[in-house]
């Protein structure tokens, strides 16, 4: 059964850090993996989608790494902003499962 | 109205009563979805439709019943519910036929409180 774990829980920072975001998943037979970023009281916006044949993908400060023989992905978030701040779920599609199984998120804070 | 709309956004209902949340899509996808997600609980798929029909019941009670008239609206018709369905209810909808791994748009849930 695929589990999706994230580390930390929640993490706070003073603006202007970089930091990383961990994302590990048991079943390495995965079709993808997303990144996604959810608000307070609001659904979920997709980030970053990275293939398994990808071993990274960029978009403006976030960048997403994929190790997909260890199960492991990491989201990187260069000179980080106070709007940064809200939970960064990870979810993997495919293997034994074939369905899209989250991870139970990191409560991002970057303080002003 | 663009992406992924719900209503309603809040909803309070006793365990005897019978609601339904609506979910619409404006992006011309052919899959839909219903997650539920609870406190400190990763989100759970509950239902997958595809161009209407049903293709995925994650072994959800029988208390919450999906219907799909067609490919832009989705819905959840819940009856005698438990205090434990309190949770946040999202709906998605990617393009692909099936389970495709697609990137899934989200709405923006309803908040739903069982008393």
């Amino acid at each position: 059964k695929q589990e999706v774990t994230q580390i930390p829980a929640a993490l706070s920072v003073p603006e202007g850090e970089n930091l990383v975001l961990n994302c590990s998943f048991t079943d390495s037979a995965i079709y993808n993996l997303q990144w996604f970023r959810q608000d307070p009281g609001k659904g979920l916006t997709s980030l970053l989608l990275i293939q398994s044949s990808q071993r990274e993908q960029t978009s403006g400060r976030l960048n997403a790494s994929l190790d997909k023989s260890s199960g492991r992905s990491t989201l990187y978030i260069a000179a980080s902003q106070p709007g940064d701040s809200a939970t960064y779920l990870c979810a993997v599609y495919g293997g034994a499962t074939n369905k899209l199984i989250f991870g139970t998120g990191t409560l991002l804070a970057v303080q002003p | 109205e663009t992406g992924v709309t719900q209503t309603p956004r809040h909803l309070v209902m006793g365990m005897t009563n019978k609601k339904s949340l609506k979910c619409e899509q404006h992006l011309g996808h052919n899959a839909m979805y219903w997650y539920k997600q609870s406190a400190k609980k990763p989100l759970e798929l509950m239902f997958v439709y595809n161009f209407k029909e049903q293709t995925e019941n994650n072994s959800v009670p029988s208390r919450f019943s999906p219907e799909c008239p067609n490919s832009s609206h989705l819905f959840l018709h819940l009856h005698t519910l438990q205090p434990e369905d309190s949770a946040l209810y999202l709906c998605a909808s990617s393009q692909g036929r099936d389970y495709s791994g697609d990137t899934q748009y989200f709405g923006p849930g309803t908040r739903l409180t069982v008393l």
